[in-house]
């Protein structure tokens, strides 16, 4: 069970907006950045926004992130089937003294 | 352009050690802001984080993996390795190398596609 909590999957039909969202803990999201990483099966991941709400090179403007507190978000405006892939949050953590991952979201489009 | 490319046994033993190399194309491994690091993901699951290094040899590893784990570069080739000790069915995974840059985010902005380890008798 991974130290930062996503719902295991969400879903949404074409050009609806979806919400994934990454709950921590004060020595982690409270304290560090977030990243958030898109993987499509059989693939490797790919870095989707950075520094909480910075998207990556080439990432559609549909897709936005956000931080507060301990807990942060991923948005997926104007879905697409495409988007259909595994979400995952990512940030650092003080108190290991390592980097964490979470557990991974599932979107299915509808 | 940057590539990287995880390689090494498909099948390990049980108790035995699973070692990749990753080999990286178009960037310098003593590049003084990059970091390189080890992922792995079990089949089915989610992300982990093994370990990064910085080719001087300072390292952040897994506190949960660290005293089986080890992370070497080798600045000659190139390549930077993983070495996990006394594996079991729990280390079965595919494992990716990706370059790490802790000073623009902690983000891992490039990967390799990965290789599949299974851990077997």
């Amino acid at each position: 069970q991974s130290v930062l909590t996503q719902p295991p999957s969400v879903s949404g039909t074409p050009v609806q907006r979806v919400v994934i969202s990454c709950s921590g803990s004060s020595s982690n999201i409270g304290s560090n950045t977030v990243n958030w990483y898109q993987q499509f099966p059989g693939t490797a991941p790919k870095l989707l926004t950075h520094t909480n709400n910075q998207r990556a090179s080439g990432v559609p403007d549909r897709f936005s992130a956000s931080k507060s507190g301990t807990s942060a978000s991923l948005a997926i405006n104007g879905l697409q089937s495409e988007d259909e892939a595994h979400y995952y949050c990512a940030t650092w953590d003080d108190t290991l003294n390592g980097q964490l991952f979470g557990g991974g979201t599932k979107l299915t489009v509808l | 352009q940057l590539h990287l490319q995880e390689s090494g046994p498909g099948l390990v033993k049980p108790s035995e050690t699973l070692s990749l190399t990753c080999t990286v194309s178009g960037d310098s491994l003593t590049t003084n802001t990059h970091y390189w690091a080890w992922i792995r993901q079990p089949p089915g699951r989610g992300l982990e984080w093994l370990g990064s290094m910085y080719f001087s040899g300072t390292s952040y590893y897994n506190p949960s993996l660290k005293s089986r784990l080890a992370i070497s570069i080798d600045t000659s080739t190139n390549q930077f390795s993983l070495r996990l000790s006394s594996v079991t069915a729990a280390d079965t995974a595919v494992y990716f190398c990706a370059r790490w840059k802790p000073y623009d985010g902690r983000i891992f902005d490039m990967w390799g596609q990965g290789t599949m380890v299974t851990v077997s008798s």
